[in-house]
Order: structure tokens, then C-alpha cells, then sequence
């Protein structure tokens, strides 16, 4: 298995360009997230998907849209890109089987590096 | 916020167990306590997660309290390539989506 796949690894933008990030992942998942993380902080929750055809708003959100057609694919659109958004951006997925006293881990895409200049 | 709090730094010599303390002062009987680790530029990695009893697996070992309220993450035989940032996170389990939130973190230094 390759996990949680993200594409591109690195990218410029000029401010107003937008690009899609892309992710994947082979594990079969129904859950999916992306994140970004600032230079020295934590992780923050952009959007994340339950399932194929089902996304919420994480807690920062603005500025980003995705979609989940597939269980495989979840992309990151970028539409019009501004500096606050130079960031590393995370991809995760993780099982949930919604049993009250289960849960399973979320796994880590390596990340893409933009910077918007 | 993160609800949790750790030491912000720690060292440990190559080949001794390293144990990372994490107080969860604040956990629900629905959390689960979770550890990741974040090794510089890379995505975060998942060690090991437990409800109430201790854990082990092929990283590492999981050490908590009876009143839940801290827990201890034991890498037995540190590497070099065990420096990181090390993360401790209460998490819900079943039908939250498990929104992970970070706090600072440990900074594991592993030297020869």
C-alpha cells in the first residue's frame, strides 16, 4: 500500500493563481482531512469528508473548496491564491466505524509546500 | 486549543529508553489518548493510541494512569532517527470525525 499520496511535493503561485492540491489514498477509507501548518505551529483543519460526497468546513476554511467523488480522492482547490495561505499543506485518512468506543488512527500524507508570493 | 500538556523539550542518549510524559487533565471517558510524532519535514506519523489499559506495539509502549489523567509514551531503545516532535492528543472516539489538534509538542533529541 502507499498510504495517503499528495501532489505536487512543492509549488510557487503568483497571488491571485489557483491550483488544486492533490490527494489519494489506497487504504479504503471513508474518512478524510486536510490540514495546514503554519511555520512553529500546529496543525488546522481546513475541510474534511466522511465519506464520498460529503464534506464540512473544518475551522478554516476560507479561501478553499473540495470535493470527494470518490472513497480514493480528495482534492484542495486553491482559487485565488493569497500570501496567508503560504503553508504546508497535510493530507490525512482514517476508518471510523462509528462504534461509540472505537476509533482508528489518521494517517499522513508527506505534505505539499506552497508558497504564494 | 490542545488540552493536553507536555514538557517542551527532552533529551535522551542513543540505545536508552525514552519516556514522554503527558498530562491529560481534562479527558471525557470517551477519549481516547493518541501520540503522534511530527520528524521535521515530514507528515505527522501515528505511534500508538489507548482507552484505559496500556498498549505496546512494534514502536513503541503506551503507559496510563488508572484516573486517565496522564500517560507515558516509552520508546525503548531510542535511534538517532527518533528525533522528533512527539505529540500527545485526547481524542473521541466513534462518530466524531477525530479532528486532530496539536498543541507544542515535545522535542525529542536522540544523541550518539
Amino acid at each position: 500500500n502507499a498510504g495517503v499520496t499528495q501532489t505536487p511535493k512543492f509549488r510557487i503561485l503568483k497571488i491571485g493563481q489557483s491550483m488544486t492540491l492533490q490527494c489519494t489514498q489506497d487504504m479504503n477509507h471513508n474518512y478524510m482531512y486536510w490540514y495546514r501548518q503554519d511555520p512553529g505551529m500546529g496543525l488546522k483543519l481546513i475541510y474534511y469528508s466522511v465519506g464520498a460526497g460529503i464534506t464540512d468546513k473544518g475551522e478554516v476554511p476560507n479561501g478553499y473548496n473540495v470535493s470527494r467523488s470518490t472513497t480514493e480522492d480528495f482534492p484542495l482547490r486553491l482559487e485565488l491564491a493569497a500570501p496567508s495561505q503560504t503553508s504546508v499543506y497535510f493530507c490525512a485518512s482514517s476508518y471510523s466505524n462509528r462504534n461509540r468506543y472505537s476509533n482508528q488512527p489518521q494517517h499522513f500524507g508527506d505534505g505539499t509546500r506552497l508558497s504564494i508570493l | 486549543d490542545a488540552k493536553t500538556t507536555q514538557p517542551p523539550s527532552m533529551d535522551c542518549a542513543e540505545g536508552r529508553a525514552a519516556n514522554l510524559p503527558c498530562n491529560h487533565s481534562t479527558i471525557s471517558g470517551n477519549e481516547y489518548v493518541y501520540w503522534y510524532r511530527q520528524i521535521h519535514s515530514q507528515g505527522p506519523q501515528y505511534i500508538i493510541h489507548g482507552l484505559k489499559n496500556n498498549e505496546t506495539n512494534e514502536m513503541a509502549s503506551l503507559i496510563i494512569t488508572e484516573d486517565r489523567k496522564s500517560s507515558t509514551l516509552i520508546l525503548p531503545h531510542a535511534t538517532l532517527r527518533d528525533t522528533a516532535v512527539y505529540y500527545c492528543i485526547d481524542l473521541a472516539g466513534g462518530t466524531s470525525y477525530g479532528k486532530l489538534t496539536f498543541g507544542q509538542g515535545t522535542i525529542l533529541t536522540v544523541h550518539p
